[in-house]
């Protein structure tokens, strides 16, 4: 078990759906990221917040829009995606200043 | 964006014996960290190494830093079933973002 938490585990959604993405932690971390990994690859940067302000979007399509809305949560928001945005989407959390991050189990998105 | 490569890409061993992954990396970094990652599941963190550092040990972790060559060696000694995983290097070079490497998958046969 980790101490950030992602729901779903799962999740399958159509091209025209829009969802949302939940991540929690409870330690008390000043920023918070989201990552997308395919399969067999490193995971990749899309968003980090510090301070629940959001400091760093790696370019990503407007198409995912996060929000954090206090220090404990992350949300990423899903609408109009593609097939080839199936992906896991990995939270994580960090006390900052270079420090390890703490990683969630991710949720595994499927578009059709 | 991916700063670090790794090498082997695969990795496959005996329990019992040693696994050893290498890490190169392309600019100047505060840090840098390996973490594993169990199939499906997050990533967990290993060990950190400062860039001030050459050597760092945990349990039955060896990890060895040398800036000058910008690369980076993660040693599993005894190695067991449960090392199974992937690991990937990550490099802190500013802030809040970490950089990861294209990771080596570690298969330990029983």
């Amino acid at each position: 078990d980790t101490e950030v938490t992602q729901t779903p585990k799962h999740l399958v959604m159509g091209m025209t759906n829009k969802k949302s993405l939940k991540c929690e932690q409870h330690m008390g971390h000043r920023a918070m990221y989201w990552y997308k990994q395919k399969a067999k690859k490193p995971p990749e940067l899309m968003f980090v917040y510090s301070y629940e302000k959001l400091s760093i979007n790696e370019s990503v399509p407007s198409r995912f829009s996060p929000e954090c809305p206090n220090s404990s949560l992350l949300n990423l928001h899903l609408h109009a995606l593609q097939p080839e945005d199936s992906a896991l989407y990995l939270c994580a959390s960090s006390p900052g200043g270079g420090s390890p991050l703490h990683f969630g189990n991710g949720t595994r998105l499927t578009v059709t | 964006s991916q700063q670090g490569e790794e090498d082997p890409q695969a990795l496959s061993i005996q329990e019992g014996e040693n696994a050893t992954m290498n890490c190169s990396y392309k600019t100047s970094i505060n840090n840098l960290q390996w973490y594993r990652q169990n199939s499906g599941r997050g990533l967990v963190h290993l060990i950190l190494i400062r860039s001030n550092e050459r050597e760092k040990h945990s349990g039955r972790l060896r990890v060895t830093l040398d800036t000058s060559k910008k690369s980076s060696s993660l040693l599993i000694t005894a190695s067991r079933a449960a090392d199974t995983a992937s690991y990937f290097c990550a490099t802190d070079g500013n802030d809040y973002k970490l950089s990861f490497g294209a990771g080596t998958t570690v298969t330990v046969r029983a």
